[in-house]
């Protein structure tokens, strides 16, 4: 099945530092779609991205998606406390079949 | 704040018992969607209903079973429970269309515990 991998499973960064994760697929993505999750909550939907090399930002947060569509990441610049929580990207295959990245965990250092 | 409501949030049960979950959309979206979310794997589809029809089935024990009335509400009966079946269950919604998806809105979930 469809196989989605996230890396890095934690990032400690202190505030201020920028932070950056990466969902890789060895077959073509469809949609990729970021969410987050804070601590105890449940996942919210930060982005959607389509085409292939699309780039899209957020304030502080870009989002792109690699030209080959296997690849997408999230970097946030200077981050803050407040972007404490797991990142998650997920593919959207067949129109409403999600396959989830297992997800990086951020914690931030004030 | 996300228009999807679960219930109950907490519950803990035998493995002899039958229990069921609750899910309730107010978003109008036609889809919806069953995750299990545990520890150590990540955010595993189980179900999907798209107008009320399942449409998505992805292996799972048939000691769980879905039931979705109306495209506002869906259920997950729970019977004969396993301990590695503790976990945050998580129920979404989301218009589709065609071959492009929208986004999902999940809802708070619910912190299972088979004991």
């Amino acid at each position: 099945g469809q196989q989605v991998m996230q890396i890095p499973q934690y990032q400690h960064v202190q505030e201020g530092e920028d932070f950056t994760t990466y969902c890789n697929s060895s077959t073509t993505l469809s949609n990729i779609q970021w969410y987050k999750q804070r601590p105890g909550g449940h996942p919210v939907f930060l982005i959607q991205l389509v085409k292939s090399g699309e780039v899209k930002k957020q304030k502080r947060l870009t989002f792109q998606f690699g030209e080959a569509k296997k690849n997408s990441s999230l970097h946030i610049t200077a981050t803050q406390t407040t972007d404490v929580g797991t990142y998650f990207c997920a593919d959207l295959y067949n129109f409403n079949k999600f396959y989830f990245g297992s997800g990086t965990k951020l914690n931030v250092k004030p | 704040e996300t228009g999807v409501t679960q219930t109950p949030r907490h519950l803990v049960m035998g493995m002899t018992n039958k229990k069921s979950l609750k899910c309730e959309q107010h978003l109008g979206h036609n889809a919806m969607y069953w995750y299990k979310q545990s520890a150590k794997k990540p955010l595993e589809l189980m179900f999907v209903y798209n107008f009320k029809e399942q449409t998505e089935n992805n292996s799972v024990p048939s000691r769980f079973s879905p039931e979705c009335p109306n495209s506002s509400h869906l259920f997950l009966h729970l019977h004969t429970l396993q301990p590695e079946d503790s976990a945050l269950y998580l129920c979404a919604s989301s218009y589709t269309a065609g071959t492009g998806g929208y986004e999902q809105y999940f809802g708070p979930g619910t912190r299972l515990t088979v004991t």
